[in-house]
Protein backbone atom coordinates (compact mmCIF):
# COMPACT_ATOMS: atom_id res chain seq x y z
CA UNK A 1 0.00 0.00 0.00
CA UNK A 2 1.46 3.28 -1.06
CA UNK A 3 0.45 5.63 1.79
CA UNK A 4 0.17 9.34 0.27
CA UNK A 5 0.28 12.70 2.50
CA UNK A 6 -0.49 15.64 1.38
CA UNK A 7 0.07 19.20 3.46
CA UNK A 8 -1.35 21.36 4.53
CA UNK A 9 -4.94 20.64 4.45
CA UNK A 10 -6.69 23.65 3.97
CA UNK A 11 -5.13 26.81 2.81
CA UNK A 12 -6.64 30.42 2.62
CA UNK A 13 -4.63 32.73 0.66
CA UNK A 14 -5.07 35.95 -0.93
CA UNK A 15 -5.33 37.00 -4.71
CA UNK A 16 -2.18 37.25 -6.18
CA UNK A 17 -0.16 35.24 -3.41
CA UNK A 18 2.04 32.39 -4.48
CA UNK A 19 0.90 28.99 -3.48
CA UNK A 20 2.74 25.78 -2.46
CA UNK A 21 0.80 22.64 -2.09
CA UNK A 22 3.28 19.41 -0.57
CA UNK A 23 2.78 15.47 -1.25
CA UNK A 24 4.72 12.82 -0.38
CA UNK A 25 4.38 8.72 -0.83
CA UNK A 26 5.77 5.94 0.78
CA UNK A 27 6.39 3.45 -1.79
CA UNK A 28 8.68 4.15 -5.51
CA UNK A 29 6.32 5.14 -8.26
CA UNK A 30 6.72 5.69 -12.36
CA UNK A 31 4.56 8.79 -11.98
CA UNK A 32 2.63 11.34 -9.78
CA UNK A 33 -0.89 12.53 -11.17
CA UNK A 34 -1.79 16.13 -9.70
CA UNK A 35 -5.66 16.52 -10.05
CA UNK A 36 -8.33 19.42 -9.21
CA UNK A 37 -11.42 18.75 -7.99
CA UNK A 38 -14.12 21.94 -8.32
CA UNK A 39 -16.20 22.79 -5.65
CA UNK A 40 -19.00 21.45 -7.67
CA UNK A 41 -17.28 17.60 -7.70
CA UNK A 42 -15.89 17.37 -11.21
CA UNK A 43 -12.48 16.14 -11.52
CA UNK A 44 -9.75 17.31 -14.00
CA UNK A 45 -5.99 16.33 -14.58
CA UNK A 46 -3.55 18.82 -14.56
CA UNK A 47 0.28 16.70 -14.41
CA UNK A 48 1.23 13.71 -15.29
CA UNK A 49 5.07 13.91 -13.91
CA UNK A 50 7.94 11.38 -13.33
CA UNK A 51 10.59 13.52 -13.03
CA UNK A 52 11.87 17.48 -13.03
CA UNK A 53 9.28 20.40 -13.45
CA UNK A 54 6.37 20.75 -15.50
CA UNK A 55 4.43 24.03 -16.17
CA UNK A 56 1.49 24.90 -17.26
CA UNK A 57 0.05 28.77 -17.19
CA UNK A 58 0.53 29.72 -13.62
CA UNK A 59 0.83 26.52 -12.04
CA UNK A 60 4.29 24.43 -11.80
CA UNK A 61 4.80 20.97 -11.13
CA UNK A 62 7.96 19.37 -10.25
CA UNK A 63 8.71 15.77 -8.47
CA UNK A 64 11.77 13.95 -6.90
CA UNK A 65 11.73 10.36 -7.08
CA UNK A 66 14.05 9.39 -5.03
CA UNK A 67 12.85 11.54 -1.88
CA UNK A 68 9.55 10.64 -2.94
CA UNK A 69 8.24 13.86 -2.73
CA UNK A 70 6.12 16.49 -5.30
CA UNK A 71 4.77 19.59 -4.91
CA UNK A 72 2.14 21.78 -6.92
CA UNK A 73 2.94 25.72 -6.94
CA UNK A 74 0.44 28.23 -8.23
CA UNK A 75 2.01 31.37 -8.89
CA UNK A 76 -0.41 34.79 -8.32
CA UNK A 77 -3.60 32.86 -7.51
CA UNK A 78 -6.57 33.72 -8.23
CA UNK A 79 -10.03 32.84 -6.73
CA UNK A 80 -11.03 30.92 -9.58
CA UNK A 81 -8.15 28.79 -8.49
CA UNK A 82 -10.19 27.91 -5.00
CA UNK A 83 -10.67 23.83 -5.76
CA UNK A 84 -9.11 20.73 -4.22
CA UNK A 85 -5.83 19.99 -5.14
CA UNK A 86 -5.55 16.02 -5.01
CA UNK A 87 -2.36 14.08 -5.61
CA UNK A 88 -2.35 10.33 -6.37
CA UNK A 89 0.73 8.44 -7.11
CA UNK A 90 0.88 5.94 -10.52
CA UNK A 91 2.01 2.22 -9.52
CA UNK A 92 5.47 1.00 -11.28
CA UNK A 93 3.97 -1.42 -14.11
CA UNK A 94 1.06 -0.70 -15.11
CA UNK A 95 0.45 3.20 -14.85
CA UNK A 96 -2.78 2.91 -12.67
CA UNK A 97 -3.61 5.04 -9.79
CA UNK A 98 -4.70 2.87 -6.96
CA UNK A 99 -4.19 5.79 -4.24
CA UNK A 100 -5.11 9.45 -3.78
CA UNK A 101 -4.19 12.01 -1.07
CA UNK A 102 -6.44 13.36 0.96
CA UNK A 103 -6.34 16.60 -1.20
CA UNK A 104 -5.87 20.52 -0.30
CA UNK A 105 -8.63 22.63 -0.41
CA UNK A 106 -7.83 26.28 -1.49
CA UNK A 107 -9.54 28.92 -0.83
CA UNK A 108 -8.45 32.07 -2.79
CA UNK A 109 -9.69 35.55 -1.73
CA UNK A 110 -9.54 38.13 -3.75
CA UNK B 1 -11.78 17.90 -26.47
CA UNK B 2 -12.64 14.72 -25.86
CA UNK B 3 -14.73 13.96 -22.68
CA UNK B 4 -15.82 11.38 -20.64
CA UNK B 5 -19.32 11.02 -20.03
CA UNK B 6 -21.31 10.09 -17.05
CA UNK B 7 -24.86 9.40 -16.52
CA UNK B 8 -26.86 10.08 -14.48
CA UNK B 9 -25.71 12.96 -12.82
CA UNK B 10 -27.92 11.94 -9.95
CA UNK B 11 -29.70 8.94 -8.77
CA UNK B 12 -31.49 8.18 -5.66
CA UNK B 13 -32.43 4.20 -5.10
CA UNK B 14 -33.81 2.85 -2.56
CA UNK B 15 -32.01 0.43 -0.59
CA UNK B 16 -31.77 -3.24 -1.26
CA UNK B 17 -32.17 -1.96 -4.80
CA UNK B 18 -29.57 -2.59 -7.70
CA UNK B 19 -28.50 -0.06 -9.84
CA UNK B 20 -26.84 0.97 -13.13
CA UNK B 21 -24.02 3.43 -13.46
CA UNK B 22 -23.03 4.11 -17.26
CA UNK B 23 -19.96 5.90 -18.90
CA UNK B 24 -18.98 6.58 -22.61
CA UNK B 25 -15.14 6.66 -22.31
CA UNK B 26 -12.62 8.44 -25.34
CA UNK B 27 -13.00 6.27 -28.30
CA UNK B 28 -10.02 5.75 -28.66
CA UNK B 29 -8.67 5.04 -24.83
CA UNK B 30 -7.95 1.52 -23.87
CA UNK B 31 -7.70 1.36 -19.95
CA UNK B 32 -11.33 2.16 -17.89
CA UNK B 33 -11.58 3.08 -14.12
CA UNK B 34 -14.06 3.33 -11.61
CA UNK B 35 -13.58 4.92 -8.67
CA UNK B 36 -15.29 6.60 -5.45
CA UNK B 37 -15.61 9.16 -3.05
CA UNK B 38 -17.38 9.41 -0.16
CA UNK B 39 -18.54 12.76 0.70
CA UNK B 40 -15.68 14.40 2.55
CA UNK B 41 -13.13 11.27 2.28
CA UNK B 42 -10.63 10.82 -0.35
CA UNK B 43 -10.97 9.25 -3.98
CA UNK B 44 -10.82 5.78 -3.77
CA UNK B 45 -9.65 3.09 -6.73
CA UNK B 46 -12.70 0.60 -7.65
CA UNK B 47 -11.41 -1.39 -10.33
CA UNK B 48 -9.22 -0.79 -13.37
CA UNK B 49 -10.68 -2.45 -16.90
CA UNK B 50 -8.59 -3.40 -19.60
CA UNK B 51 -8.75 -5.67 -22.71
CA UNK B 52 -12.37 -6.44 -22.38
CA UNK B 53 -11.59 -7.63 -18.75
CA UNK B 54 -10.55 -6.44 -14.86
CA UNK B 55 -7.15 -6.27 -14.56
CA UNK B 56 -7.06 -5.00 -10.67
CA UNK B 57 -9.59 -4.75 -8.27
CA UNK B 58 -9.40 -3.25 -4.84
CA UNK B 59 -10.73 -4.67 -1.81
CA UNK B 60 -14.20 -2.46 -1.70
CA UNK B 61 -15.23 -4.19 -5.42
CA UNK B 62 -16.59 -7.29 -3.58
CA UNK B 63 -19.33 -9.65 -5.39
CA UNK B 64 -21.61 -6.63 -5.19
CA UNK B 65 -20.19 -4.82 -7.53
CA UNK B 66 -19.71 -5.91 -11.79
CA UNK B 67 -18.03 -3.67 -14.60
CA UNK B 68 -18.97 -4.39 -18.27
CA UNK B 69 -18.54 -2.94 -21.38
CA UNK B 70 -21.64 -4.20 -23.02
CA UNK B 71 -21.22 -2.81 -26.87
CA UNK B 72 -17.81 -1.94 -27.36
CA UNK B 73 -18.41 2.04 -26.53
CA UNK B 74 -20.13 1.92 -22.81
CA UNK B 75 -18.55 0.87 -19.38
CA UNK B 76 -20.96 0.38 -16.84
CA UNK B 77 -20.62 -0.64 -13.10
CA UNK B 78 -23.71 -2.80 -11.46
CA UNK B 79 -24.23 -2.39 -8.08
CA UNK B 80 -26.37 -5.03 -6.88
CA UNK B 81 -28.55 -4.58 -3.76
CA UNK B 82 -27.07 -1.18 -2.22
CA UNK B 83 -26.45 -0.30 1.11
CA UNK B 84 -26.43 2.95 3.01
CA UNK B 85 -22.74 3.21 3.12
CA UNK B 86 -22.56 3.03 -0.75
CA UNK B 87 -23.73 6.86 -0.88
CA UNK B 88 -20.53 8.21 -2.64
CA UNK B 89 -19.81 10.37 -5.87
CA UNK B 90 -18.97 7.80 -8.46
CA UNK B 91 -16.16 8.80 -10.94
CA UNK B 92 -15.55 6.99 -14.42
CA UNK B 93 -11.65 7.62 -16.09
CA UNK B 94 -10.23 6.17 -19.01
CA UNK B 95 -7.13 6.84 -20.94
CA UNK B 96 -4.69 6.04 -23.43
CA UNK B 97 -1.91 2.98 -23.85
CA UNK B 98 0.63 5.70 -22.93
CA UNK B 99 -0.44 7.29 -18.90
CA UNK B 100 1.75 9.90 -19.24
CA UNK B 101 -0.85 11.81 -21.29
CA UNK B 102 -2.89 11.36 -18.48
CA UNK B 103 -6.14 10.55 -17.33
CA UNK B 104 -9.69 11.81 -18.24
CA UNK B 105 -12.45 11.62 -15.61
CA UNK B 106 -16.29 11.98 -16.31
CA UNK B 107 -18.30 14.65 -13.88
CA UNK B 108 -19.13 12.07 -12.02
CA UNK B 109 -22.75 10.11 -10.42
CA UNK B 110 -23.59 11.39 -7.11
CA UNK B 111 -25.54 8.20 -5.48
CA UNK B 112 -27.94 8.39 -2.84
CA UNK B 113 -29.36 5.19 -1.31
CA UNK B 114 -32.30 5.58 1.17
Amino acid sequence: KNEVEQSPQNLTAQEGEFITINCSYSVGISALHWLQQHPGGGIVSLFMLSSGKKKHGRLIATINIQEKHSSLHITASHPRDSAVYICAPLEGKTGNQFYFGTGTSLTVIP
Amino acid sequence: EPEVTQTPSHQVTQMGQEVILRCVPISNHLYFYWYRQILGQKVEFLVSFYNNEISEKSEIFDDQFSVERPDGSNFTLKIRSTKLEDSAMYFCASRSETYHYGYTFGSGTRLTVV
